[in-house]
């Protein structure tokens, strides 16, 4: 069946511009997770949903990032005024429920000039 | 000290050789593990979970320590195409909703010819 999407894979954005990531995971997945990877770093966890509780925003690294979920399906992450720091990886993934294996999307490489 | 630790790397062996790595982790509470595989530039794909009593997959077989709080992933007869980043998952539960994933920052394998 098909897996998660991701678009765009890439994205180059003027440092200031607003950006708007969308994620579509595996049919059925209630739980859906964003995470972003810098070059050669490990994943760092931004935000959690889990069918329509309340999501887990622990990991966003600051206001200008945010996220939606809308009827249990399709994600997108909005970061707002980026920064060149922003400049990472960002990869999505979904879980059939909320202690099960994740299966990750092939990301977006977003790149702020 | 890290939740989830790895041994970075790399380890760089011959082709056919068998090598293993090891991952710990600090939460006792931890309660679901797995293995996966992220090549250069790529998402992490899912390579196996870890049971309690250990799994096997073709070549790969992996254990579970609770004791000792760590998971292992041994690799026989390794192949050029097993050249990657091999990442440690631990899910913990949290509160009785709320689920954590933790990752490695993962143990860099590269096979040689």
């Amino acid at each position: 069946g098909a897996g998660v999407s991701q678009s765009p894979s890439n994205k180059v954005t003027e440092k200031g511009k607003d950006v708007e990531l969308r994620c579509d995971p595996i049919s059925g997945h209630t739980a859906l997770y964003w995470y972003r990877q810098s070059l050669g770093q490990g994943l760092e966890f931004l935000i959690y949903f889990q069918g329509n509780s309340a999501p887990d925003k622990s990991g966003l690294p600051s206001d200008r990032f945010s996220a939606e979920r809308t009827g249990g399906s399709v994600s997108t992450l909005t970061i707002q005024r980026t920064q060149q720091e922003d400049s990472a990886v960002y990869l999505c993934a979904s879980s059939l429920s909320r202690s099960y294996e994740q299966y990750f999307g092939p990301g977006t490489r977003l790149t702020v000039t | 000290r890290k939740e989830v630790e790895q041994d970075p790397g790399p380890f760089n062996v011959p082709e056919g050789a068998t090598v293993a790595f090891n991952c710990t982790y600090s939460n006792s509470a931890s309660q679901s593990f797995f293995w996966y595989r992220q090549d250069c530039r790529k998402e992490p794909k899912l390579l196996m979970s870890v049971y309690s009593s250990g799994n096997e997959d073709g070549r790969f077989t992996a254990q579970l320590n609770r004791a000792s709080q760590y998971i292992s992933l041994l690799i026989r007869d390794s192949k050029l195409s097993d050249s990657a980043t091999y990442l440690c998952v631990v899910n913990t539960r949290i509160t009785s909703g709320t689920y954590k994933y933790i990752f490695g920052t993962g143990t860099r394998l590269k096979v040689l010819a």
